[in-house]
């Protein structure tokens, strides 16, 4: 049965530290895997990883995947109150049906 | 503005009747899916469709029904066979071969 696994789930943190929320994966024919934002309703795109080992950034965000070990790890340094938010992440198919899985996302929680 | 468009953002019926909740995109996206979000449960995929006239089922399609009539829209009905069917629905679409999924604001059903 094919799954994407997050962990944690819940993640409390003080501004400023430094989070990195995992994200496993056990799927068949894989393409690719997506990190996605979740603010108040529909999620945002962050990152989509296709190949091991190739860092990708956008400002304090950063993502990798490991297709060796089927994982991925999102960073966000010097979190900031607006990053408080459910982190989602998607593992895509090579097959013709082109579905995709989510995880359960891990809620991130900002303090000032 | 190109976008996905989901309606009505907030809906209420009485248990047993059927409801049809509208997605429109304007992107000229082939693939168009709809998912399910459940506290805790991450987004569960109901249906998709990768061109007009064509959907399959996802993990949880059971009392639900689609169309794909036209490239722009994917309606979906949530039918009184939908045992549970309080939920937040999310549309999603993307360019045929899934890759970045662009996501509507979603519609937040209530059954009474």
């Amino acid at each position: 049965e094919d799954k994407v696994v997050q962990s944690p789930l819940s993640l409390v943190v003080h501004e400023g530290d430094t989070v990195t929320l995992n994200c496993s994966y056990e799927v068949t024919n894989f393409r690719s895997l997506l990190w996605y934002k979740q603010e108040k309703k529909a999620p945002t795109f962050l990152f989509m990883l296709t190949s091991s080992g190739i860092e990708k950034k956008s400002g304090r965000l950063s993502s990798i995947l490991d297709k060796k070990e089927l994982f991925s790890i999102l960073n966000i340094t010097a979190t900031q109150t607006g990053d408080s938010a459910i982190y989602l992440c998607a593992v895509a198919f090579l097959n013709r049906d082109d579905k995709i899985i989510f995880g359960k996302g891990t809620r991130l929680h900002i303090l000032p | 503005d190109g976008g996905i468009t989901q309606s009505p953002k907030y809906l209420f019926r009485k248990e047993g009747q059927n409801v049809t909740l509208s997605c429109e995109q304007n992107l000229n996206h082939d693939a168009m899916y709809w998912y399910r979000q459940d506290p805790g449960q991450g987004l569960r995929l109901i249906y998709y469709s990768q061109i007009v006239n064509d959907f399959q089922k996802g993990d949880i399609a059971e009392g639900y029904s689609v169309s794909r009539e036209k490239k722009e829209s994917f309606p979906l009905t949530v039918t009184s066979a939908q045992k549970n069917p309080t939920a937040f629905y999310l549309c999603a679409s993307s360019i045929s071969g899934f890759t970045e999924a662009f996501f509507g604001q979603g519609t937040r059903l209530t059954v009474v």
